[in-house]
């Protein structure tokens, strides 16, 4: 059974750049079949999707936070990792890593982490 | 406000069948499957239908999908306690390039 997991500061202050790391057991992060996705929520809101990133490091991303967000791969340790620069308290959610399918299929997931940011 | 809308609440009482509704567009539902998921809190997202009507091994078959032009549609039969739960759609959009999540419905089981 794949498996994902979060990793990251639980704490950014603002303006700053909040990194996480999703790492992927039972599997491999080499697959020609599926993305590797970011999707969060803010407290008492709904999932936003934040990109997506292949293995070979081809990235889309929402257009809503413009050239903030860098996602990359690291086949080697079966990682991928998100940067998302110049936070602000509207950042504040909970960050989930997922693998991604065709259109909006997410089948597997992490159990997410929730990011603070602190003014 | 989300592209995807979504009834922010639906209940039901044990036993009914309830539908939350999913309604988009010609650049997202209407040119891509939906998907559904099934959210409790403290928990990750789970995925509930794919491809329009399809469920993934697990999901027990009161649970359906259904798709007509631009609007999609999630139908639990047999209501349970256990069902209660954030629901939210997500698909493709073509303009977007990017994936669109519903605003979520809250679904009680009274």
């Amino acid at each position: 059974q794949l498996q994902l997991q979060e990793s990251g500061p639980g704490l950014v202050q603002a303006s700053e750049t909040l990194s996480l790391t999703c790492t992927v057991s039972s599997g491999s992060i080499i697959s020609r079949s599926h993305y590797w996705g970011w999707i969060r929520q803010p407290p008492g809101k709904g999932l936003e999707w934040i990109g997506n990133i292949y293995y070979s490091g081809s990235t889309y991303h929402n257009p809503s936070l413009k050239s903030r967000v860098t996602m990359s791969v690291d086949t080697s340790k079966n990682q991928f990792s998100l940067k998302l620069t110049s936070v602000t308290a509207a950042d504040t959610a909970l960050y989930y890593c997922a693998r991604k399918g065709g259109g909006g299929l997410f089948d597997y997931w992490g159990q997410g982490t929730l990011v603070t940011v602190s003014s | 406000q989300s592209v995807l809308t979504q009834p922010p609440s639906a209940s039901g009482t044990p036993g009914q069948r309830v539908t939350i509704s999913c309604s988009g567009s010609s650049s997202n539902i209407g040119s891509n499957s939906v998907n559904w998921y099934q959210h409790l809190p403290g928990t990750a997202p789970k995925l509930l239908i794919y491809f329009n009507n399809q469920r993934p091994s697990g999901v027990p078959d009161r649970f359906s999908g259904s798709k007509s032009g631009t609007s999609a549609s999630l139908a639990i039969s047999g209501l349970q306690s256990e069902d209660e739960a954030d629901y939210y759609c997500a698909t493709w959009d073509d303009t977007l390039n990017g994936v669109l999540f519903g605003g979520g419905t809250k679904l009680t089981v009274l």
